[in-house]
């Protein structure tokens, strides 16, 4: 199975700051990585696939990067309502697991 | 504009079962895998299983491989989920959820539905 290791486990930062979240993969999973937003009480939303692509009706303060095992998702400008957990998913091969998670809090 | 919702849920025994239905609407439901997520109290996303758009591919996690059967009915544009022998540790909201591009095997989880709660007590 491919594991996911999502860092920091939670995040601090105001207004305006840019602030990046890592996922490594125990293995190369081919730029097949997926970030999600979650907000408390409601389901999660596609921030970014293929590594790098925008999903549909994403802010560009969004980006992804990475290649390999190691990613990394970068929200430019924090907004007030960029508070939320974040999650990386592999779907390279299943199970097609996700990170544990990022808690971001906007100061 | 695509829209999911799942039904099913509620409070069952263990080793009880449930089956938890998504009904889908605003796209083409047979040209796209769909997902099974869960989320238990607190805790993050757990991928559960996906079906592929033809149902020849059919994914697990070990947790629930042999208790949890995955299926759709696209004359009914609807996922299910039957769930047997449930443990206290099923317990969780359950989303349905939609790959992002046709006919793909797998790909990101571009629409969810809002979940059904599965609570697994005695």
């Amino acid at each position: 199975d491919i594991q996911m290791t999502q860092s920091p486990p939670s995040l601090s930062a105001s207004v305006g700051d840019r602030v990046s979240i890592t996922c490594r993969a125990s293995q190369d999973i081919y730029n097949s990585v997926a970030w999600y937003q979650q907000k408390p009480g409601k389901a999660p939303t596609l921030l970014v696939e293929a590594a790098s692509r925008l999903g549909p009706g994403v802010s560009s303060r969004f980006s992804g990067s990475g290649s390999g095992s190691h990613y990394t998702l970068t929200i430019s400008s924090l907004q007030p309502e960029d508070s939320a957990t974040f999650y990386c998913q592999q779907y390279y091969n299943s199970p097609f697991n996700f990170g544990q998670g990022t808690k971001l809090e906007i100061k | 504009e695509v829209h999911l919702v799942e039904s099913g849920g509620g409070l069952v025994k263990p080793g009880g079962s449930l089956r938890l239905s998504c009904t889908a609407s605003g796209f083409n439901f047979s040209s796209y895998t769909m997902t099974w997520v869960r989320q238990a109290p607190g805790k993050g996303l757990e991928w559960v299983s996906s079906i592929d758009h033809s149902s020849h591919y059919l994914y697990y996690v070990d947790s629930v491989r042999g208790r949890f059967t995955i299926s759709r009915d696209s004359a009914k544009d609807s996922l299910y989920l039957q769930m047997d022998n449930l443990r206290v540790e099923d317990t969780a909201i359950y989303h349905c959820a939609r790959v992002s591009i046709a006919v793909a095997v797998q790909s990101g989880l571009a629409s969810w539905g809002p979940g059904t709660l599965v609570t697994v007590s005695s």
